[in-house]
C-alpha cells in the first residue's frame, strides 16, 4: 500500500513565484516521522527537514516552510520566492515508529525559470 | 550528508557482468541502509545492515543481490550477472544508531548504474 502521495509529478513556475508541494501520507501509528528531501539535478539526496507527529507546528527555515495538518495527514512544503537552483526533485517520506526504513513519495519534479 | 561516501558515481556494466557498489558510512555510524531508484521513481528500501549482520533484507530481489558490512571496510552492494532493469540509483545512508529511535539516515551521493 502506498504510504506517502505526493499527487504532483511535475510543477514549474517562474522565479520569484511562491511554489507548495503537497504530501499526503498514511499510516496507523501514533507516533511517526516526516521527512522531505530535495535531489538537485546533480543527484544527491539533501535532507530539508524531519517532523515527528507529536509537533504540528509549523516551521520555517528562509525561503522554505512546511504545514504539517494531522487532520488531513498531509505534510506540505513551500518555497517562498523561488529561485533558479530550487529546481529539483522533491521527496516526501516517512518513517514509523519503530520502523528503521523511510518510504518515499514517487517525488515532485519542480522547474523553476528565469 | 557529504560524509557518507559511495563509489563509484557511475558504473556501467554489460549484460551478465558483476556490479559492486561501496558505501562508507559516517564516521561513527555503524548502521548502513541501501535503497535504490528506478528511473522516475521515489526510493525503495532495499537492505539494513549493521557490521557483520545483515537486519532486514526484505527489500532486496531474492536472486543475484547481496549485501554486506564487514567489520572492516565499506558496505557492499553486489549485483551478479546484472540485467538492464537493474539499471538505477543506488544510495546508501547511514546513521548512528538503529533508526527505530528515528534519528535521522544521511545519504550519499549514489552510484548511477547503467547496464549495456
Amino acid at each position: 500500500a502506498q504510504k506517502v502521495t505526493q499527487a504532483q509529478t511535475e510543477i514549474s513556475v517562474v522565479e520569484k513565484e511562491d511554489v507548495t508541494l503537497d504530501c499526503v501520507y498514511e499510516t496507523r501509528d501514533t507516533t511517526y516521522y516526516l521527512f522531505w528531501y530535495k535531489q538537485p539535478p546533480s543527484g544527491e539526496l539533501v535532507f530539508l527537514i524531519r517532523r515527528n507527529s507529536f509537533d504540528e507546528q509549523n516551521e520555517i527555515s528562509g525561503r522554505y516552510s512546511w504545514n504539517f495538518q494531522k487532520s488531513t495527514s498531509s505534510f506540505n512544503f513551500t518555497i517562498t520566492a523561488s529561485q533558479v537552483v530550487d529546481s529539483a526533485v522533491y521527496f516526501c517520506a516517512l518513517s514509523e515508529e519503530g520502523d528503521y526504513k523511510l518510504s518515499f513519495g514517487a517525488g515532485t519534479t519542480v522547474t523553476v525559470r528565469a | 550528508n557529504a560524509g557518507v561516501m559511495q563509489n563509484p558515481r557511475h558504473l556501467v556494466r554489460r549484460r551478465g557482468q558483476e556490479a559492486r557498489l561501496r558505501c562508507s558510512p559516517m564516521k561513527g555510524h555503524s548502521h548502513v541502509y541501501w535503497y535504490r531508484q528506478l528511473p522516475e521513481e521515489g526510493l525503495k528500501f532495499m537492505v539494513y545492515l549493521q557490521k557483520e549482520n545483515i537486519i532486514d533484507e526484505s527489500g532486496m530481489p531474492k536472486e543475484r543481490f547481496s549485501a554486506e558490512f564487514p567489520k572492516e571496510g565499506p558496505s557492499i552492494l553486489r549485483i551478479q550477472q546484472v540485467v538492464r532493469g537493474d539499471s538505477a540509483a543506488y544510495f546508501c545512508a547511514s546513521s548512528p544508531r538503529d533508526r527505530g529511535a528515528n534519528t535521522e539516515a544521511f545519504f550519499g551521493q549514489g552510484t548511477r548504474l547503467t547496464v549495456v
